[in-house]
């Protein structure tokens, strides 16, 4: 079945540690996004990716990288920068934009210690 | 003021109740989409409209472009429908702008 698949499901890591979190679609879509969602928040856009080799900051980008060096993966990278790198990450995609219907993976649960 | 306002932000109600979670948004926006999370984290997406009403099962979802609000409704509500309601909307291009969302407990 076509989906997207996130992983780890939870992840720890020490402070000053870099992190990679997995985003793998086989969708056949386009676009590709990375949220950030904590309690009592709505979902805030990290980075986003319209086409392969090309990706977009969000509005919480500090801190955080992605690539996408093929159509089916955006894997994003939660660097030591980042402050207060606990929360719940989700990836997303839909076939061309925010017209078209959203897929989500499970999340990652990412906590720092 | 957020761009886009759900409410409320938590509901309780008892099995088979009518249920009603509105969404009023601020910006010109290209869909609105209403999407469910389960306790577990995952979303899956319910409903993406631009203009009317569409039903899926027991699930209506309505918008007012005019008006600038959408409404999601659940008939005959069951305990199963327990999640939290999110309202997104999306604007020009790529981006989605998300509501806070509204916590949905029915009780048996």
């Amino acid at each position: 079945d076509g989906g997207i698949t996130q992983s780890p499901k939870y992840l720890f890591r020490k402070e000053g540690q870099n992190v990679t979190l997995s985003c793998e679609q086989n969708l056949n879509h386009d676009a590709m996004y990375w949220y950030r969602q904590d309690p009592g928040q709505g979902l805030r856009l990290i980075y986003y990716s319209q086409i392969v080799n090309d990706f977009q900051k969000g509005d919480i980008a500090e801190g955080y990288s992605v690539s996408r060096e093929k159509k089916e993966s955006f894997p994003l990278t939660v660097t030591s920068a980042q402050k207060n790198p606990t929360a719940f990450y989700l990836c997303a995609s839909t076939i061309y934009n925010s017209g078209n219907t959203i897929y989500f993976g499970e999340g990652s649960w990412l906590t720092v210690v | 003021k957020n761009e886009v306002e759900q409410s409320p932000q938590n509901l309780t109600a008892q099995e088979g109740e009518f249920i009603t979670i509105n969404c009023s948004y601020s910006v010109g926006i290209s869909a609105l989409h209403w999407l469910q999370q389960h306790p577990g984290g995952g979303i899956v997406s319910l409903f993406m409209l631009s203009s009317g009403k569409k039903k899926h099962g027991r699930l209506i979802a309505t918008i007012n472009i005019q008006e600038k609000h959408s409404s999601l409704h659940i008939t005959a509500s069951h305990p199963r429908d327990s999640a939290v309601y999110i309202c997104a909307v999306g604007t020009s291009g790529s981006r989605l702008t998300f509501g806070e969302g509204t916590q949905l407990t029915v009780n048996p």
